[in-house]
């Protein structure tokens, strides 16, 4: 069964803040990984993708991979309280995406 | 640029009764397109996914069906919704690659009474 782990939080950050979340995979074969966000009652909005080892970088927000350690993470600089929400981290298990069950981010000002 | 829509919003159905939510994705064609839940409290479960017209593959066993009639439509089903049945549905479309990520349609909130 493949899987993704995620804190379920809920994290706490002040405003202005580099908030830190953190997913773990099952799949070793795993290529594709994606951060969603998730406000409450919404449905989820693609922010992030990786697929190579290492740091990718857009605007405030910045996505690591480490396929060795089978773990991604996603760090928000600057964080805002329009940023409170909910992320999902996500891989391609084959036919489709698998998610994690999403880390709680609350930022306080 | 391509759009997903979704409907209906909301929906409250007594238990026993049939379901039918829609898909349909606008400026694009052959999509990946799939069904996701998400109950309160819990993660995304993939339900169906289909790659193309009258291909439907189920992930789990369950009251619900799926259809793809046409190729930027994909259709939800149950002839009778049990309790169980509440959540959160998503519609998704994505690419044919691996590499693509998915957009979401703005989901149903289903409430079974």
């Amino acid at each position: 069964q493949k899987e993704v782990e995620q804190n379920s939080g809920p994290l706490s950050v002040p405003e202005g803040a580099i908030a830190s979340l953190n997913c773990t995979y099952s799949d070793r074969g795993s290529q594709s990984f994606f951060w969603y966000r998730q406000y409450s009652g919404k449905s989820p909005e693609l922010i992030m993708s990786i697929y190579s080892n290492g740091d990718k970088e857009d605007g405030r927000f910045t996505a690591q991979l480490n396929k060795a350690s089978q773990y991604v993470s996603l760090l928000i600089r600057d964080s805002q309280p329009s940023d409170s929400a909910t992320y999902l981290c996500a891989t391609q298990g084959g036919t489709a995406l698998i998610f994690g069950k999403g880390t709680t981010l609350s930022v306080s000002s | 640029s391509q759009t997903i829509h979704q409907w209906p919003a909301t929906l409250v159905q007594p238990v026993g009764s049939p379901l039918s939510l829609e898909c349909t994705v606008e400026g694009t064609s052959n999509p990946n397109l799939y069904w996701y839940r998400q109950a309160a409290g819990r993660g995304l479960q993939l339900l169906f996914y289909s790659v193309g017209i009258g291909q439907i593959s189920s992930e789990v066993p369950q009251n619900l069906s799926a259809s793809r009639p046409q190729d930027r439509q994909f259709i939800l089903s149950s002839k009778k919704l049990l309790l169980s049945d509440s959540g959160f549905y998503l519609c998704a479309w994505s690419g044919t690659g691996l590499d693509y990520g998915y957009t979401f349609g703005s989901g149903t909130r289903l409430t079974v009474v």
